[in-house]
């Protein structure tokens, strides 16, 4: 695609659900990365996939988050148990190498946990 | 522990105003300093950037500033339009242990510039 493709744009769910997030990263892009941004605050790193390496997943808060990527193209944030407090944007970005250039954002997805 | 930090948290100018962004940072791994650009409902989209071995760079009304000794850069937008209204991130970003170079964000500036 043209861009970073992120869905659904707006998530609602109840406290203790299970939600996934979805993103299609720009074709080619063999970077993913997931941040979280919460109101006030800036994007707060999650987890990096690169190629066929082994993710480095030191940004994931807790082991509720959890994250995959198939085929090296879309990759799936899957948050379990969710609480109130995960409530925020997801931003996944995409790059064409190894390293932060070129690095592109999707619109998000709004978590809001009632 | 915040690493970098931004300042100030809001900014209103009259239109043709020069608003400044400073940003200081902490650790000297960091090797490379972007500017996001973000609209209400979409994501970060990169500005400019610089390295610290670059004083200044200059991209159209955009200008960054940097001081290697004294861990700060800044981000100055000459003749600010309405258009310019947006929330401003400053990011560092360095090679990480496990292998990955992952940005480290300010929490933002948001600017308004008023016709």
């Amino acid at each position: 695609g043209a861009g970073v493709s992120q869905s659904p744009s707006n998530k609602v769910t109840e406290k203790g659900k299970d939600v996934e997030l979805r993103c299609d990263p720009i074709s080619g892009h063999t970077a993913l990365y997931w941040y979280r941004q919460s109101l006030g605050q800036g994007l707060e790193f999650l987890i990096y996939f690169q190629g066929n390496s082994a993710p480095d997943k030191s940004g994931l808060p807790s082991d509720r988050f959890s994250a995959e990527r198939t085929g090296g193209s879309v990759s799936t944030l899957t948050i379990q148990r969710t609480q109130q407090e995960d409530s925020a944007v997801y931003l996944c970005a995409s790059s064409s190498g190894q390293g932060v250039w070129g690095y592109t954002f999707g619109s998000g997805t709004r978590l809001t946990v009632v | 522990q915040q690493q970098v930090k931004q300042s100030p948290q809001s900014l209103i100018v009259q239109k043709g105003g020069i608003p400044i962004i400073n940003c200081a940072y902490e650790n000297t791994a960091f090797d490379y300093f972007p500017w996001y650009q973000q609209f209400p409902g979409k994501g970060p989209a990169l500005l400019i950037a610089i390295r610290p071995d670059v004083s200044e760079k200059k991209e159209g009304r955009f200008t960054i500033s940097f001081n290697k000794s004294a861990k700060q850069f800044s981000l100055h937008i000459m003749d600010s339009q309405p258009g310019d209204s947006a929330t401003y991130f400053c990011a560092a970003s360095k090679f990480s242990g496990a292998g990955s170079y992952q940005l480290t964000f300010g929490k933002g500036t948001k600017l308004s510039v008023i016709p």
